[in-house]
């Protein structure tokens, strides 16, 4: 148990499909990551937030909408994606800036 | 821009042998933190070690150890007498500080990963 939550583990979408990814942190951590790791590919970080607030959007197609409504909890608004988008959707928490990142297991997107 | 680099894509072992996993980073930031992860199947990302810049001694846990050496900026990773369940993807992570509205955050860049084989 790595104190990261995402849900759900496994999504199959359609292209004209709208979904969310959930990710539930209970470690008293008060920044939150999205990375995307693709076939191949190093990881890549998607999103940041930092108490509550977006402090870091790494040029993220805006079909991808982050929220994080409180500081436990954060969430991928996913709408008309691509194929290209298929890959492992990974979700992180820190508590102090250059101290470890705790992960989810990750949400395995299928995008057809 | 800070970079992570793993030369090795994949290794293959039989258990027991002892395997080094190589890193080599750059970054301009005289204080930085470097980290190792390991992804089994399952998907998640295991923290296996964090170490500063302002702190080369090796590092031994267990079967595990880190050569962290400056001179030339390498973090090297070693399994001794591997075991079927150390095959995963691991993966070489340097941290960069960031700020943004008064508000300090860490963001990984991560290498590409050296996907480990352990047969039996």
């Amino acid at each position: 148990e790595t104190g990261v939550t995402q849900t759900p583990r496994h999504l199959v979408m359609g292209m004209t499909n709208k979904k969310s990814l959930k990710c539930e942190q209970h470690l008293g951590h008060n920044a939150m990551y999205w990375y995307k790791q693709s076939a191949k590919k190093p990881l890549e970080l998607m999103f940041v937030y930092s108490l509550e607030e977006r402090v870091e959007n790494n040029s993220v197609p805006s079909r991808f909408s982050p929220e994080c409504p409180n500081s436990s909890h954060l969430f991928l608004h996913l709408h008309t994606l691509q194929p290209e988008d298929s890959a492992l959707y990974l979700c992180a928490s820190s508590l102090l800036p250059n101290t470890e990142a705790f992960f989810g297991q990750g949400t395995r997107l299928t995008v057809v | 821009a800070q970079k992570v680099t793993q030369a090795q894509t994949e290794i293959s072992v039989v258990e027991k042998e002892d395997v080094t996993l190589d890193c080599v980073y750059e970054t301009r930031d005289t204080t930085y933190y470097l980290f190792w992860y390991k992804q089994p199947p399952s998907g998640e990302l295991v923290f296996l070690i964090r170490r500063n810049s302002f702190d080369e001694q090796n590092e031994i846990s267990g079967r595990y150890s880190w050569n962290f050496q400056k001179s030339t900026s390498s973090f090297n990773f070693t399994i001794t007498a591997s075991q079927v369940v150390d095959s995963a993807v691991y993966f070489c992570a340097l941290s960069e500080a960031g700020n943004a509205g008064g508000t300090s955050y860490g963001k990984l860049t991560f290498g590409q990963g050296t996907i480990l084989t352990v047969h039996p």
